[in-house]
């Protein structure tokens, strides 16, 4: 089975500091891992993605991750958060081994960036 | 890259009439999609997957005859709420995977649509 842990619900973080937003994930083989945004009232938008090679990982709008294979984390980071960061975020995980390309994605972490 | 068009965006109607959603791949061939509900503030929750040609693969809890999908083409899935009532109000999300890996996100990346927010009075 394939599973993903956001572990908060919300982050608060000041303009011009660096955030994390944690994922942790659990596969029976080797993980693909995403991340995508949410905006109000809009559909999901694709981040970042490890599939295999560097562990770290960058992405859109300066966004970058770190996947850890010996602590299960793939943690997302931003090294200065900017207002219109603010958004809902999501990883995500497919098993490799999987026939299933279906990814089980987590609850959503809330990013607010405070002015 | 990948686009996929979800229409339409905001849908407002009384209890007991039924509503179509559409989702098209827009530059890509699509032959699976999915669909997806998100309550406030809460995760996605797949209802099903739409394969084209064939009947929809409904996860576990989900009601077919009320949430009919329909995948008739390479670029379009519909999904249609039935006999709609107000619990049936919330954001419905469709996606697609570029097999093909022609987007710059690759071919394991879901592309999804805007989200249709439905309103049952």
């Amino acid at each position: 089975a394939q599973s993903v842990a956001q572990p908060e619900d919300q982050v608060n973080v000041a303009e011009g500091n660096p955030l994390t937003v944690k994922c942790t994930y659990s596969v029976s083989g080797n993980p693909y891992l995403f991340w995508y945004v949410q905006y109000p009232n809009r559909g999901l938008q694709f981040l970042l993605k490890y599939i295999t090679g560097d562990n770290l990982v960058k992405g859109s709008y300066g966004f970058e991750a770190e996947f850890n294979k010996s602590q299960t984390s793939f943690h997302l980071k931003k090294p200065s958060a900017l207002v219109s960061d603010s958004a809902l975020y999501f990883c995500a995980v497919r098993d490799s081994l999987r026939g299933s390309y279906i990814p089980t994605f987590g609850r959503g972490t809330s990013l607010i960036v405070h002015p | 890259g990948a686009v996929v068009s979800q229409h339409p965006s905001w849908v407002i109607c009384k209890s007991g009439t039924s509503v179509k959603i559409e989702c098209r791949s827009l530059d890509f061939q699509a032959t699976t999609m999915f669909w997806y509900r998100q309550f406030p503030k809460q995760s996605l929750m797949l209802m099903a997957t739409s394969n084209e040609g064939s009947k929809a693969t409904y996860e576990q809890g989900v009601e077919k005859d009320k949430f009919l999908i329909n995948h008739a083409s390479l670029t379009l899935s519909t999904l249609t709420v039935t006999s709609a009532h107000p619990e049936d109000s919330s954001f419905y999300i469709c996606s697609a995977r570029d097999y093909t890996g022609r987007g710059s996100s690759g071919a394991n990346v879901l592309t999804f649509g805007a989200g249709s927010r439905l309103t049952v009075l």
